[in-house]
């Protein structure tokens, strides 16, 4: 089974309109952490936002929010006020078992193409 | 500036030959990563290591070696036995921490001729 699923293969969105990125997990541990990353065209991967499975409120950074529904176990990621910017890959990732300091690496998700229409 | 760095961006490599992707940090990063990206999927983990002089293989590492002697690089040598070496490259590093983010480079794209 897919650790993390993003349903969405493209999206568009017009400028200073907001957009959600969809983004689903699987897990049985009770202590994970969720991610966001931005990939632009250059290929670098930028940290966007933070959620951790224990945090109470959902995560925000600037323009980004984390739509965290724990029991749904989906962790959408909310842009608002779109820029031309803003086009790009998004990945949505997972880090289990956070109580384990071995691997500490990330599942990733197949990503979303979001292009931000003026 | 504090970050890593990839080297070569580019790279092209006749069929039966290893070739050695560069990653190095100045971020002080305990732990570093290996990922490969193809086109249309997202990334996957090749190897990692925790500390310097041991690293672990991930869920892809068949056809791929890496080195850990120093804190400060963790180079990929893809060999011969990688029967799909084209592929995007991505190397990271993380911190402990409350979030642990992975920090990355900017990638190393890898053609096979």
């Amino acid at each position: 089974a897919q650790k993390i699923t993003q349903t969405q293969p493209g999206m568009f969105v017009q400028e200073k309109e907001a957009v959600t990125l969809d983004c689903t997990y699987d897990t049985s541990d009770q202590s994970y952490g969720l991610f966001w990353y931005k990939q632009p065209s250059s290929g670098e991967m930028i940290f966007l936002i933070y959620q951790g499975s224990y945090d109470e409120q959902n995560a925000t950074e600037g323009r980004y929010s984390l739509n965290f529904q724990k029991a749904r176990k989906s962790a959408n990621l909310v842009i608002s006020a779109s820029q031309l910017g803003d086009s790009a890959m998004y990945f949505c990732a997972m880090r289990e078992a956070l109580m384990d300091t071995g691997r500490r690496a990330l599942t990733f998700g197949s990503g979303t193409r979001l292009q931000v229409q003026p | 500036d504090g970050g890593i760095t990839q080297s070569p961006k580019y790279l092209f490599r006749k069929e039966g030959q290893n070739v050695t992707l560069s990653c190095e940090q100045n971020l002080n990063h305990d732990a570093m990563y290996w990922y490969r990206q193809d086109p249309g999927q997202g990334l996957r983990l090749i190897y990692y290591s925790q500390i310097v002089n041991d690293f672990q293989k991930g869920d892809i590492a068949e056809g791929y070696s890496v080195s850990r002697e120093k804190k400060e690089s963790f180079p990929l040598t893809v060999t011969s036995a990688q029967k799909n070496p084209t592929a995007f490259y991505l190397c990271a590093s993380g911190r402990q921490g409350r979030t642990g983010e992975l920090f990355f480079g900017e990638g190393s794209r890898l053609t096979v001729l």
